[in-house]
């Protein structure tokens, strides 16, 4: 199994581009987060889906969208960059309420 | 808002001591979890405590929880040069959401 995978690793972006990043699992787990790792800030939850079809807000979810077609895949789509959203961006998978599986992360700049 | 809090936030230690690291939450749970991450990387799951349970043990790992204090603590014995890391709670709410704190930074001395 590859776990959670996350593309890119890196990316740069300019002031009001849009990109999407990309999360997949292999684990069939129904449960899928996004979280944005800033420096002194722990891991803040952007959105999340407890299944495909269904998604929701977390904390921080101002200027980002997410869908869940599938269980297998949840991206996350940043509308207009913006300099705040400089950070390092993980994805993860559980089945149910219990351990959290992290991809690798995404290092998100944007200038 | 960040629901877990840990204590103290960085640690120096000699390899072979004990570190104990400290979290304390706000509002009531469903379980509390403890990962690890290092430098650059993602994080990884250590240990998950339930509220109904007070103490587990996984390896050198320790976890106790108190509910009543809203607390838990996590004990790494014996600590090796590969245990420098960031540690996070992580409690989970009846909302289904993990809020985690900021994070513990150890460093283990050789």
């Amino acid at each position: 199994n590859a776990g959670v995978t996350q593309t890119p690793k890196f990316q740069v972006l300019k002031t009001g581009q849009s990109m999407t990043l990309q999360c997949a699992q292999d684990m069939n787990h129904e449960y899928m987060s996004w979280y944005r790792q800033d420096p002194g800030m722990g891991l803040r939850l952007i959105h999340y889906s407890v299944g495909a079809g269904i998604t929701d807000q977390g904390e921080v979810p101002n200027g980002y969208n997410v869908s869940r077609s599938t269980t297998e895949d949840f991206p996350l789509r940043l509308l207009s960059a913006a300099p705040s959203q400089t950070s390092v961006y993980f994805c993860a998978s559980s089945a149910g309420n219990n351990e959290q599986f992290f991809g690798p992360g995404t290092r998100l700049t944007v200038l | 808002s960040q629901q877990g809090e840990e204590d103290p936030q960085a640690l120096s230690i000699q390899e072979g001591e004990n570190a104990t690291m400290n979290c304390s939450y706000k509002t009531s749970i469903n379980n509390l979890q403890w990962y690890r991450q290092n430098s650059g990387r993602g994080l990884v799951h250590l240990i998950l405590i339930r509220s109904n349970e007070r103490e587990k043990h996984s390896g050198r790992l320790r976890v106790t929880l108190d509910t009543s204090k809203k607390s838990s603590s996590l004990l790494i014995t014996a600590s090796r040069a590969a245990d420098t890391a960031s540690y996070f709670c992580a409690t989970l709410g009846g909302n289904n959401r993990l809020a985690f704190g900021k994070g513990n930074q150890v460093v283990v001395i050789p």
